[in-house]
């Protein structure tokens, strides 16, 4: 099955400064790479995606980069605020078998002021 | 819309003990899932369905069943509790389309002891 590795695990950034997390899937078959932010005792929310016919999508601050031949995908956040400190997924899935979404093991960023 | 509604939001289980986790949608999405989260790591996958009556396993099943008579409804039932399974719960679902992103319940937080 999937599997999609996320790094770092923890990611800390000065107030203003770009934040990047980077995923790596290993199904070559996969086509939708959504990401979620979780906050503490909450609900995982899903903040952007991207499909594989796209290589780069942007939302206000946020971005998400794709490489296909890689397998890999990245998730840029620019002029960080302290609400954006929060818990964030990378996921994966393929269509057909349910289009299951595999996780990665979250990334866990501070932004200190 | 009310979303996807999980009830209980807490629980403690003596070992042995068996209870139902409750998931209602109310968007007509076909697809549901059950996902657990134990703490400082990803979500992995328990049960899913693609409609009512289809249910199949995903990556943890072991100790869990689930059920789908109606769209709306997907519940997870754990017969013997033990305390490997104390976590948080998540309930999500989606529509049939492949590439568009889960919402997700409040999440049920089981403690076994």
């Amino acid at each position: 099955g999937e599997n999609v590795e996320q790094h770092p695990s923890t990611l800390s950034v000065q107030e203003g400064d770009s934040a990047v997390i980077k995923c790596t899937y290993s199904d070559s078959a996969s086509n939708y790479f959504p990401w979620y932010k979780q906050e503490l005792g909450k609900r995982p929310q899903l903040i952007i995606d991207i499909r594989s016919n796209v290589g780069e999508k942007k939302d206000q601050r946020i971005a998400v980069t794709l490489n296909k031949t890689a397998k890999h995908f990245s998730l840029h956040i620019t002029e960080t605020q302290p609400e954006d400190s929060a818990v964030y997924f990378c996921a994966a899935s393929k269509t057909g078998g349910g289009n299951k979404l595999t996780f990665g093991t979250g990334t866990q960023l501070k932004v200190e002021l | 819309n009310a979303g996807v509604t999980q009830t209980p939001k807490f629980r403690i289980l003596k070992i042995g003990q068996s209870m139902t986790l409750q998931c209602t949608q109310d968007m007509n999405h076909n697809y549901m899932y059950w996902y657990r989260q134990d703490p400082g790591m990803g979500l992995k996958l328990i049960y899913y369905s693609v409609g009512a009556g289809i249910t199949d396993k995903g990556e943890v099943p072991n100790g869990y069943n689930v059920s789908r008579s109606t769209t709306e409804d997907f519940p997870l039932r754990l017969e013997l509790a033990a305390p490997s399974q104390t976590s948080v719960y998540f309930c999500a679902s989606r529509i049939s389309q492949a590439d568009y992103g889960y919402t997700f319940g409040s999440g049920t937080r089981l403690t076994v002891v």
